[in-house]
């Protein structure tokens, strides 16, 4: 069965401290891989994504994520976190031609000290 | 990016009732959109695929005359929750997909259920 798994469930930095947060999958056959953040009482929101192409994706906010196929891993990078990125992260992934059907990582919570 | 909204935010039902929740693209036509329930410190799980125009498909496990889904429009999904249990509460999210080829997904903010 396809899942997705995600390394830490809660995360705690101080301000300035690298991130990174891991993200393994279990998909057969070609992949979209995603990542998501959720600030409090907001919406899901777009970090970045992996298509195809360069496996070093870069997204908003200094977000980072490197697709390694042979891990099946895609981990989220920051190098300097601030109090802002405080957040839920989820990782997902989709069968590749069909974007919209997400399967879900179980989520981090990352909280970042001032 | 494009903007999807999903109505209500919270409510509250007594058991044996049934909820709609909505769920509307307001500035892309979306063909198809997506159902997930996301239980307390748990993921998201996709519960149905919401195609405009036909029958929704739905994951394994999910009982289709429970949890109704609609899609009449191109830019309005609805939800709606039959003989509510407390066991149905949890937060509902919508998402729609643009059209086109490997396009994203943009999530509505989500529907928290309580059913007393």
């Amino acid at each position: 069965a396809q899942s997705v798994s995600q390394h830490n469930h809660h995360v705690i930095l101080s301000e300035a401290a690298s991130l990174e947060l891991g993200c393994n999958y279990s998909y057969g056959g070609t992949v979209n891989l995603f990542w998501y953040v959720q600030y409090p009482g907001q919406h899901l929101q777009l970090l970045l994504k992996y298509f195809s192409g360069d496996p070093l994706v870069k997204g908003i906010k200094g977000f980072e994520a490197e697709f390694i196929k042979s891990k099946f891993s895609f981990n989220l990078r920051k190098p300097s976190v601030q109090w802002s990125d405080t957040a839920e992260y989820f990782c997902a992934v989709s069968h590749s031609g069909n974007t919209g059907k997400l399967i879900f990582g179980q989520g981090t919570t990352l909280q970042v000290k001032p | 990016g494009a903007v999807v909204s999903q109505h209500p935010s919270r409510v509250i039902c007594k058991s044996g009732t049934s909820v709609k929740i909505e769920c509307r693209s307001l500035d892309f036509q979306a063909t198809t959109m997506f159902w997930y329930r996301q239980f307390p410190k748990q993921s998201l799980m996709l519960m149905a695929t919401s195609n405009e125009g036909s029958k929704a498909t739905y994951e394994q496990g999910v009982e289709k005359d429970k949890f109704l889904i609609n899609h009449a429009s191109l830019t309005l999904s609805t939800l709606t929750v039959t003989s509510a249990h407390p066991e149905d509460s949890s937060f509902y999210i919508c998402s729609a997909l643009e059209p086109g080829g490997d396009t994203e997904a943009f999530f509505g903010q989500g529907t928290r259920l309580t059913v007393v």
